[in-house]
């Protein structure tokens, strides 16, 4: 069983749509990220979470928001979706007490979203 | 501030052949690097990274890096390329402030391709 799952892995909306796009992690990892990738652009960070009562901003965090439901739950919304939005959204864990040297980022599988 | 930059968002290569992909980066503190890899449909998957500990880091499925400061490289290689290796590889960089958490910039990507 996947340690990062996503869903929906696929999500067509429209212009307008209010929609959320879940993660779940079964690794214990008390850090949590969302990302967009983009041709060409690479990852950028769009909203990360140390713990379940610290939520911070990443670089392009405009238009969305997060929720941090539980340790092991994060979730991503698009409260008005516009089709800039279209992208492939990436959640990824990592662990605190392995910060610094050995802290990796694991990543779920992706959600792939077109907003028409 | 840091940032990365990957040299060729295309490479093609024969199976059997060098694999070469490039990677510098900028940083005003001692980095952290990564590579990471994408395959089809997948999330990333961590090849390799880089702490400081060796300049030269071997990684996952025959690849390895190595850091050069004075050039601001952190270049991938692999002697000989396997049709398998065929793939998204994202080179990364974070900063080693173990209070702000491993923050990740990544690189816009390099598709590597496989020619039998």
């Amino acid at each position: 069983d996947a340690d990062v799952t996503q869903t929906p892995r696929n999500r067509i909306t429209k212009t307008g749509k209010r929609i959320m796009l879940e993660c779940s992690q079964t690794k214990g990892h008390d850090r949590m990220y969302w990302y967009r990738q983009d041709p060409g652009l690479g990852l950028r960070l769009i909203y990360y979470s140390f713990d379940v009562k610290d939520i911070n901003k990443g670089e392009i965090s405009d238009g969305y928001s997060v929720s941090r439901q539980a340790q092991a739950k994060f979730s991503l919304s698009l409260e008005s979706a516009i089709p800039n939005q279209t992208a492939l959204y990436f959640c990824a864990t990592s662990d605190r007490r392995l910060a610094g040297v050995q802290e990796t980022q694991y990543f779920g599988p992706g959600t792939r979203l077109l907003v028409l | 501030a840091q940032s990365v930059t990957q040299l060729g968002s295309h490479v093609s290569v024969s199976e059997g052949a060098l694999v070469l992909l490039r990677c510098n980066y900028s940083s005003s503190v001692p980095p952290y690097l990564f590579w990471y890899v994408q395959y089809p449909n997948q999330g990333l998957q961590l090849l390799l990274k880089y702490t400081s500990a060796a300049t030269l880091v071997k990684g996952i499925n025959g690849f390895e890096a190595e850091f050069k400061k004075s050039e601001t490289s952190f270049h991938l290689t692999k002697p000989s390329a396997h049709m398998s290796d065929a793939a998204e590889y994202f080179c990364a960089v974070s900063a080693k402030n173990n209070n702000a958490g491993n923050m990740l910039t990544f690189g816009g990507g390099t598709r590597l391709m496989v020619k039998p």
